[in-house]
C-alpha cells in the first residue's frame, strides 16, 4: 500500500523555467509534509515543510502548496539553477503518531543549461 | 559542527554473512533514524532509536536489529543476509524533542549482497 506517490520519476527542466514536482497521497492522517532534495553519494537534506493548517509555504526560490482536499502537493522552484539536479523526495508524516516520515521513491530533477 | 557520519562507506558481504552499520549522530541529538534505500525506491524506515530505546521499528523482518549506547551513537546490524538486502543504508538523527521532524541524515553505507 503506497501511502505517498510521486509518479513522475524523472523531470527536465529549463534553467530559469520553473520546476513543479508532484506528491499525492492516501493517508488523511497525514498533518505535516516535508520536502527533501538528495544529491549523489549523499544523505537527503531538508528542504521546505509545511503543516496542513497551511496550503502554500514560501523560502526563497521554493514554494510548496498543499490542497488536502485532493491530498496533494507540489513543489515550485523558480527560477530552477543548475544546482537544483538532484532527487527530490516528499515525506508526510502523522505527528500524532510517533513522528514516522513515510516517504515517496522521488522525483529525479535535471536542469538542463 | 560534524554532521551525522556512517561507516563503512561501502561494505560488500555474500549470502548468509551478517552485516554491521554503524551511525554517529550530530552531537546534542539523542534520536537515531535508520532507513533502507533499494535500487529505484524511496526511503524505507528500519528502525527509530532514542534515549537507548527502541521506539519504533518498521515492516522488515527481525533479522534486521539496531542498538543505541549510551554516547547515542547506533549499529544496524543484518543478519543471513540476502540478495534483496543490497542497498544504500542511511542513519539520521534528530535533536531531543518530539516537535521536530527534519532529520539530518549522513551519506549512507552501500551494502552489496553476492
Amino acid at each position: 500500500d503506497q501511502q505517498v506517490k510521486q509518479n513522475s520519476p524523472s523531470l527536465s527542466v529549463q534553467e530559469g523555467r520553473i520546476s513543479i514536482l508532484n506528491c499525492d497521497y492516501t493517508n488523511s492522517m497525514f498533518d505535516y509534509f516535508l520536502w527533501y532534495k538528495k544529491y549523489p553519494a549523499e544523505g537527503p537534506t531538508f528542504l521546505i515543510s509545511i503543516s496542513s493548517i497551511k496550503d502554500k509555504n514560501e523560502d526563497g526560490r521554493f514554494t510548496v502548496f498543499l490542497n488536502k482536499s485532493a491530498k496533494h502537493l507540489s513543489l515550485h522552484i523558480v527560477p530552477s539553477q543548475p544546482g537544483d539536479s538532484a532527487v527530490y523526495f516528499c515525506a508526510p508524516s502523522a505527528r500524532r503518531s510517533n513522528y514516522q516520515l513515510i516517504w515517496g521513491a522521488g522525483t529525479k530533477l535535471i536542469i538542463k543549461p | 559542527e560534524a554532521g551525522v557520519t556512517q561507516s563503512p562507506t561501502h561494505l560488500i558481504k555474500t549470502r548468509g554473512q551478517q552485516a554491521t552499520l554503524r551511525c554517529s549522530p550530530i552531537s546534542g541529538h539523542t534520536s537515531v533514524y535508520w532507513y533502507q534505500q533499494a535500487l529505484g525506491l524511496g526511503l524505507q524506515f528500519l528502525l527509530w532509536y532514542d534515549e537507548g530505546e527502541e521506539r519504533n521499528r518498521g515492516n522488515f523482518p527481525p533479522r534486521f536489529s539496531g542498538r543505541q549506547f549510551p554516547n547515542y551513537s547506533s549499529e544496524l546490524n543484518v543478519n543471513a543476509l540476502e540478495l534483496e538486502d543490497s542497498a544504500l543504508y542511511l542513519c539520521a538523527s534528530t535533536p531531543l524533542g518530539l516537535t521536530t521532524d527534519t532529520q539530518y541524515f549522513g551519506p549512507g553505507t552501500r551494502l552489496t549482497v553476492l
